[in-house]
């Protein structure tokens, strides 16, 4: 059974950091594409961040760039999110997302199968 | 970005109703649409991709139509478990962005 289990979230304040984890289990974590997606209270979802499989390429949302930092750790079948600069706008539930998809000659198409509970996030102002 | 708009917003329904779901595209995606249900308190569960190919154990009175800008998740025959939120996410390319969401309520 695929599970995803976020870990890290908590109370910070304005301009603070903190460091998300996921923990995969269930599947072979090396051969898949991972994403940070977040829900902020009462809205809708936001993708912020995408690595491949091997850690390299990654992928991130304007309104993260330059403060967050995906990384992976295939021995550990974890994901991670360095969340730097934080502000009261990213105030939201965090989820790991497993991709699953197809490339073809000119692309990949990716889709989010799996989904973690989520960690909770709170920048305090 | 690709913008997606969702509608309704809210849909209030009945059990044993069919209901549509519609999604737009700021521009083409072709077929690279993807549907997700989510309910309170809980993570998203992928229902659609590629428009209208069913994940493996969604029920079939799921359905996903369209291609271009215009798109659907019907439901053909509602049941209790089905009332939820639902949202569409475009995976034609990255950032892949959410519509705002539909909330099916019960009547």
């Amino acid at each position: 059974e695929v599970q995803l289990v976020e870990s890290g979230g908590g109370l910070v304040q304005r301009g603070g950091s903190l460091r998300l984890s996921c923990v995969a289990s269930g599947f072979t974590f090396s051969s898949y594409s991972m994403n940070w997606v977040r829900q902020a209270p009462g809205k809708s979802l936001e993708w912020i961040s995408y690595v491949s499989h091997t850690g390299s390429p990654v992928y991130y949302a304007d309104s993260v760039k330059g403060r967050f930092t995906i990384s992976r750790d295939n021995v550990k079948n974890s994901l991670f999110l360095q969340m730097n600069s934080l502000t009261a706008e990213d105030t939201a539930v965090y989820y790991c997302a497993r991709d699953s998809g197809y490339c073809t000659t000119s692309d990949c198409y990716r889709w989010h199968d799996y989904w973690g509970p989520g960690t909770l996030v709170t920048v305090s102002s | 970005d690709i913008l997606m708009t969702q509608s309704p917003s809210t849909l209030s329904a009945s059990v044993g109703d069919r209901v549509t779901i519609t999604c737009r595209a700021s521009q083409s995606i072709s077929s690279w649409l993807a549907w997700y249900q989510q309910k309170p308190g809980k993570a998203p569960k992928f229902l659609i991709h590629d428009a209208s190919i069913l994940e493996s154990g969604v029920p079939s009175r799921f359905s996903g139509s369209g291609s271009g800008t215009e798109f659907t998740l019907t439901i053909s025959s509602l049941q209790p478990d089905d009332f939820a939120t639902y949202y569409c996410q475009q995976h034609k390319s990255y950032p892949y962005t959410f519509g705002q969401g539909t909330k099916l309520e019960i009547k």
